[in-house]
């Protein structure tokens, strides 16, 4: 079964300062997804960044990057210049290639912007 | 384009009883597919819907189950409430396929007393 860690509880930065989560997964598939979810106190999980397995080049949107390390199962979000409103949970996910799409999500990182 | 709609937004519930939660996809989306999410155990997969098909089940008792109409709105239904059963429960919405984005909703928050 695919497993994902989140191994930072909680983070912080100040705002225009740059900021990384680390996830790392488990897997023994070859083709999959991986995702980063924002989820602010309104609950509304928000798809922030989206990487494909096959895929060398690591996602960017706008101020949102992504480092993944594949032999590594590693993937890191990075948010530069940061905003008060990145403050949210951030969820790692993953989802298999083919057929269900069933996203296995990590613990969670809730992140703290100051000002 | 209304994105994925969830109701009731808050419910209460003694022990025992049933629940009955909806969905509505955004307009086009033909999968559908529910999570729990809890503080102890985080976001957990219930089940997934494609076409009025369930398409994959998570690891719940079959007090959970749910369905899919022809206009790909979907519901879950929670029979004998347990305690443990509080949560918010979030629903997504795709066009269905590999390459399909899934979009959430604000969930339903599900308190049993």
């Amino acid at each position: 079964a695919q497993t994902v860690t989140q191994s930072q509880p909680e983070m912080s930065v100040q705002e225009a300062e740059t900021v990384t989560l680390s996830c790392t997964y488990d897997t023994s598939e070859s083709d999959y997804y991986l995702f980063w979810y924002k989820q602010p106190p309104s609950r509304q999980m928000i798809l922030v960044i989206r990487q494909e397995a096959y895929k060398q080049q690591n996602a960017t949107e706008n101020r949102f990057s992504v480092n993944f390390q594949k032999a590594a199962k590693s993937f890191s979000l990075k948010i530069s210049d940061s905003q008060l409103g990145d403050a949210a949970m951030y969820f790692c996910a993953y989802r298999r290639q083919g057929g269900s799409e069933k996203l296995v999500f990590g613990k969670g990182t809730k992140l703290t912007v100051n000002p | 384009k209304a994105g994925v709609t969830q109701t009731p937004r808050y419910l209460i519930k003694t022990r025992g009883q049933q629940v009955t939660l909806s969905c509505s996809p955004i307009s086009g989306h033909r999968s559908v597919s529910w999570y729990q999410q809890t503080p102890g155990q985080g976001l957990q997969f219930l089940f997934e819907y494609f076409s009025e098909t369930q398409r994959n089940k998570g690891n719940f008792p079959g007090r959970f189950s749910g369905r899919q109409f022809s206009n790909s709105r979907s519901e879950m239904n929670v029979s004998t409430l347990e305690l443990g059963d509080s949560a918010l429960y979030l629903c997504a919405s795709s066009l269905g396929g590999d390459n399909q984005p899934q979009h959430f909703g604000d969930g339903t928050r599900l308190s049993i007393l």
